[in-house]
């Protein structure tokens, strides 16, 4: 069964402190890997896409990177306008629906 | 309007009641989603539609009914809801359904709040 990991469950930093955020994910045929930003009662916001392994996008103070088994969300000098609820999802060859972790939610302190 | 909106934003309904939730995406895509976003447990996909035609059905519960009059509108019809199905319903949209191993990003409405009473 695909699965998809994301830990922490919860991120506490100050402003301007640097850390990772990770999505281990066990599937078969990995066609996509996304990550989305999510805002208490909003739609998730996408931000990357990744496809393969060794890939890496970039976006402001976001660095998302992939290998065979997990990506990682990296974050520079957050602010406080960062803290949100980070999901990561993935889709598998023949499925439509992405499989979606439970998310990290990320609170950035002033 | 831009992107994928959603109406309405908040939905309290009896168990007896018929509602509908209506969804929209001004991105020219060809692909709708529906999702379940319930406290405590990830976003779970609901239905997938290409140019109106449904490609996916992840075992819903026939009280809830989707309609996909084109590629730009989508509908989530409600009947005889249970307290259980309260949750943030959300619609999205994909430049199109994964074909021959390539994945499309989908982008997401604000959702529905709905409250079963």
């Amino acid at each position: 069964e695909d699965q998809v990991t994301q830990s922490p469950e919860a991120l506490r930093l100050q402003e301007g402190e640097s850390s990772s955020l990770n999505c281990s994910y066990t599937v078969s045929g990995l066609r996509g890997l996304f990550w989305y930003r999510q805002d208490p009662g909003k739609g998730p916001e996408f931000l990357f896409t990744l496809y393969s392994a060794g890939e890496e996008k970039e976006k402001e103070r976001l660095k998302a990177t992939l290998t065979k088994k997990e990506s990682f969300l990296h974050i520079t000098a957050p602010k406080p306008e960062d803290s949100a609820t980070y999901l990561c999802a993935v889709q598998v060859g023949g499925a439509q629906k992405l499989v979606f972790g439970q998310g990290t939610r990320l609170t950035i302190n002033p | 309007e831009t992107g994928v909106t959603q109406t309405p934003r908040h939905l309290v309904m009896g168990m007896t009641n018929k509602k509908s939730l209506k969804c929209e995406q001004h991105l020219g895509h060809n692909a709708m989603y529906w999702y379940k976003q319930s406290a405590k447990k990830p976003l779970e996909l609901m239905f997938v539609y290409s140019l109106e035609e449904r490609v996916e059905n992840n075992s819903v519960p026939s009280r809830f009914s989707p309609e996909c009059p084109n590629s730009s509108h989508l509908f989530l019809h409600l009947h005889t809801l249970q307290p259980e199905d309260s949750a943030l319903y959300l619609c999205a949209s994909s430049q199109d359904v994964q074909r021959d191993g390539r994945a499309y990003e989908q982008y997401f409405g604000p959702g529905t709040r709905l409250t079963v009473t």
